[in-house]
């Protein structure tokens, strides 16, 4: 089983700062997506990276794969209270029965 | 809005018992995936269907089983339930094996 070990674990900030959150795995994936999810919801799809070293820009939103597929990050820039939620990576197994394993998520609070 | 609707939202069993939660796709979409995630932690893959037939499954014991219909609804189906399967249960649906999936709301559902 692929494990996804995200960091930090929970992060509160003020609006306006910038952060960084990280996705790490000793396994390669085909691909890794990453979910916000809110209170009572389920993931919402934010981006899926596919190739090694790409950079995806979502408005404020940065997200990076790595070169050798095995880790991502997620910068976010002027983060704002609308940011705040459980941000989730998911990698995509090359092999094996399991489709998505998904990280064990980091919660963020954006304080107004 | 990601037209994947999940029935009933929340629920509680008493140790022991059955359940069977229930998952309405999107038209069109042929697989359908159901994941367990327990409080603070990120979803852990239960199984995937591929027209009505099992095409993968996580590390869950045999009491966890599942359908896919002709109309694009699924359920899952939790066999003498145990307090650990206390969890928010997900089923997400996509139009193919490998392509974005789109998550329902979710079922609370609580063993006590």
């Amino acid at each position: 089983t692929q494990l996804l070990e995200q960091s930090p674990q929970f992060l509160s900030i003020q609006e306006g700062e910038n952060l960084t959150v990280y996705c790490n795995s000793s396994s390669v994936f085909s691909s890794l997506q990453w979910y916000r999810q809110e209170p009572g919801e389920g993931p919402v799809l934010l981006v899926t990276v596919v190739t090694g070293g790409e950079v995806k820009k979502l408005k404020r939103l940065t997200f990076q794969f790595g070169d050798a597929r095995k880790d991502s990050s997620l910068h976010i820039t002027a983060a704002q209270p609308g940011d705040t939620g459980l941000y989730l990576c998911a990698g995509e197994a090359i092999f094996g029965n399991e489709k998505l394993t998904f990280g064990t998520g980091t919660r963020l609070t954006i304080i107004p | 809005e990601t037209g994947v609707t999940q029935s009933p939202t929340h629920l509680i069993k008493t140790r022991g018992q059955q359940v069977t939660l229930r998952c309405s796709s999107q038209s069109g979409h042929n697989t359908v995936s159901w994941y367990q995630q327990a409080l603070g932690q990120g979803p852990q893959f239960i199984f995937q269907y591929y027209r009505e037939e099992e095409n993968g499954r996580g590390n869950f014991p045999p009491r966890f089983s599942g359908l896919q219909f002709p109309n694009y609804s699924s359920e899952l189906n939790v066999n003498a339930l145990e307090l650990d399967d206390s969890a928010l249960y997900l089923c997400a649906s996509s139009p193919d094996k490998n392509t974005e999936a789109f998550f329902g709301q979710g079922t609370r559902l609580t063993v006590v």
